[in-house]
């Protein structure tokens, strides 16, 4: 496709309940991200993938956190178990080298 | 500990007021340092990327300089399309941008 794809745009959960959240990256894009933003802050990082590979997953803030690119194109980012705390728009990128492209986000909002 | 720092948090222009962005970082080993524009409700749009001190990136109105220590993101004339976040990154090592917490402009017509 033409850009980042993300999917659902918005999600309410209740506390407590599981949410996946869908990435689909640049075509040929081999680099994957996941960042978090909270309101008014500038984007986190959250984990990393090249190809099907996850490299990074320092920045987890929990082990309710779970992402996961099985064929290396599609990834999902799973939460267990949702938090308010967990409330915020999360971002995915995809790069070829450096510089990474952004999808339009997912706007989580746990009640 | 790593640190980018924005300021200021808001800037008000009156169309054809140029200014300037300010974005400032303590980091060993930078490899990149990038701006990025966020419209709300929308991902962060990549502008540019700039690798060495000295180093100049221009893209219509605006202009994105760094030293060894900062980097200045200055807007020439700007119109109210320009209003947006403007987000600074820098890159550490191969893969993971640390963000600023942004400078959201407002251009009033």
């Amino acid at each position: 496709g033409a850009g980042v794809s993300q999917s659902p745009r918005y999600k309410v959960a209740k506390r407590g309940q599981d949410v996946a959240l869908r990435c689909d990256p640049i075509s040929g894009h081999v680099s994957l991200f996941w960042y978090q933003q909270a309101l008014g802050q500038g984007p986190e990082f959250l984990t990393y993938f090249q190809n099907e590979a996850q490299l990074d997953k320092s920045g987890l803030p929990s082990d309710r956190f779970f992402a996961e690119r099985p064929e290396g194109s599609v990834s999902t980012l799973k939460i267990q178990r949702t938090q308010q705390e967990d409330s915020a728009v999360y971002l995915c990128a995809s790069s070829r080298r450096t510089e990474a492209f952004f999808g339009q986000g997912t706007r989580l909002t746990v009640v | 500990e790593d640190q980018v720092t924005q300021s200021p948090e808001a800037l008000r222009l009156q169309e054809g007021e140029s200014s300037s962005l300010n974005c400032s970082y303590t980091v060993s080993g930078l490899r990149g340092l990038f701006w990025y524009r966020q419209d709300p409700g929308k991902g962060p749009e990549f502008l540019f990327t700039l690798y060495s001190a000295g180093e100049e990136k221009e893209k219509e109105r605006l202009k994105a300089t760094l030293t060894k220590k900062e980097s200045f993101l200055h807007i020439t004339a700007p119109k109210p399309e320009d209003s947006a976040t403007y987000l600074c990154a820098v890159l550490k090592n191969d893969y993971k941008l640390s963000f600023g917490a942004g400078t959201t402009v407002t251009v009033r017509a």
